[in-house]
C-alpha cells in the first residue's frame, strides 16, 4: 500500500537553530508531495508542494524541501527557526493525477526552546 | 472569500446516536475528503469523493457514511456503529491538475461522545 512515513514524532530545537523534518514515501510513479503545518485546534495550511521539475522547492515562512527519488524522501528544512514555527507538521502524498486518495503521515510535533 | 466551512466547531453526542458533520466548499473543487485526527496518529482518511454522486472508502470507513449530492457539499455521518467516535474531524477539498493540485482544509469539528 502506498504510504507516507514521518519517523520523528517530536522534535525540539532552539530558536535560531536549523531544522530538518523527515518524510519518506513508498515508491510510486510521479508522486505528488506536500508539507502542511497545523496550529493547535486548527485546520492545515500548505507550506509547499512538489510535482515535477526542480527537486528543491521553496515554500512559505522560509521553508524549503528537497525531493530525493533515490531515497524516497521529501525532507522539510528551515535554516533558522522562530518561536512561531512551533506546531505540528504533516507530510502528504497524492499518488497521481486521476487518483485523488490524499494520504498523510502521522505528523511531527515541533517544539521551540528559547 | 472562497474556502471550506465546517460546522459545528464543537459537537457533543450521546452514545448510540448518529450525528452529521457539515462540510461546504465554494472553491468549485471536484474532490472532497474527510479525515479523522487523533493524537499521535496523524490524519486518517475516512472517505473521499472525486466527483458528485460518487465516493470511495478511505482507510477507516467503518462506522461512518457520506453522501455527495452536490459538488459543494460532503456531509459525514458518524453512526452508532463507530465504537470510538471522539476525535477531531477535518474536511478538505482539492483542485486537481498538475501544479495546481493543493488541498484546502476546513477548521475542523471536535466531536465528543458523552
Amino acid at each position: 500500500a502506498q504510504s507516507v512515513t514521518q519517523p520523528d514524532i517530536h522534535i525540539t530545537v532552539s530558536e535560531g537553530a536549523s531544522l530538518e523534518l523527515r518524510c519518506n514515501y513508498s515508491y510510486g510513479a510521479t508522486p505528488y508531495l506536500f508539507w502542511y503545518v497545523q496550529s493547535p485546534g486548527q485546520g492545515l495550511q500548505l507550506l509547499l508542494k512538489y510535482f515535477s521539475g526542480d527537486t528543491l522547492v521553496q515554500g512559505i515562512k522560509g521553508f524549503e524541501a528537497e525531493f530525493k527519488r533515490s531515497q524516497s524522501s521529501f525532507n522539510l528544512r528551515k535554516p533558522s527557526v522562530h518561536w512561531s514555527d512551533a506546531a505540528e507538521y504533516f507530510c502528504a502524498r497524492l499518488p497521481e493525477v486521476g487518483n485523488e486518495k490524499l494520504t498523510f503521515g502521522t505528523g511531527t510535533r515541533l517544539t521551540i526552546i528559547p | 472569500d472562497g474556502g471550506i466551512t465546517q460546522s459545528p466547531k464543537y459537537l457533543f453526542r450521546k452514545e448510540g446516536q448518529n450525528v452529521t458533520l457539515s462540510c461546504e466548499q465554494n472553491l468549485n473543487h471536484d474532490a472532497m475528503y474527510w479525515y479523522r485526527q487523533d493524537p499521535g496518529q496523524g490524519l486518517r482518511l475516512i472517505y473521499y469523493s472525486q466527483i458528485v454522486n460518487d465516493f470511495q472508502k478511505g482507510d477507516i470507513a467503518e462506522g461512518y457514511s457520506v453522501s455527495r449530492e452536490k459538488k459543494e457539499s460532503f456531509p459525514l455521518t458518524v453512526t452508532s456503529a463507530q465504537k470510538n467516535p471522539t476525535a477531531f474531524y477535518l474536511c478538505a477539498s482539492t483542485e486537481t491538475g498538475g501544479a495546481n493540485t493543493e488541498a484546502f482544509f476546513g477548521q475542523g469539528t471536535r466531536l465528543t461522545v458523552v
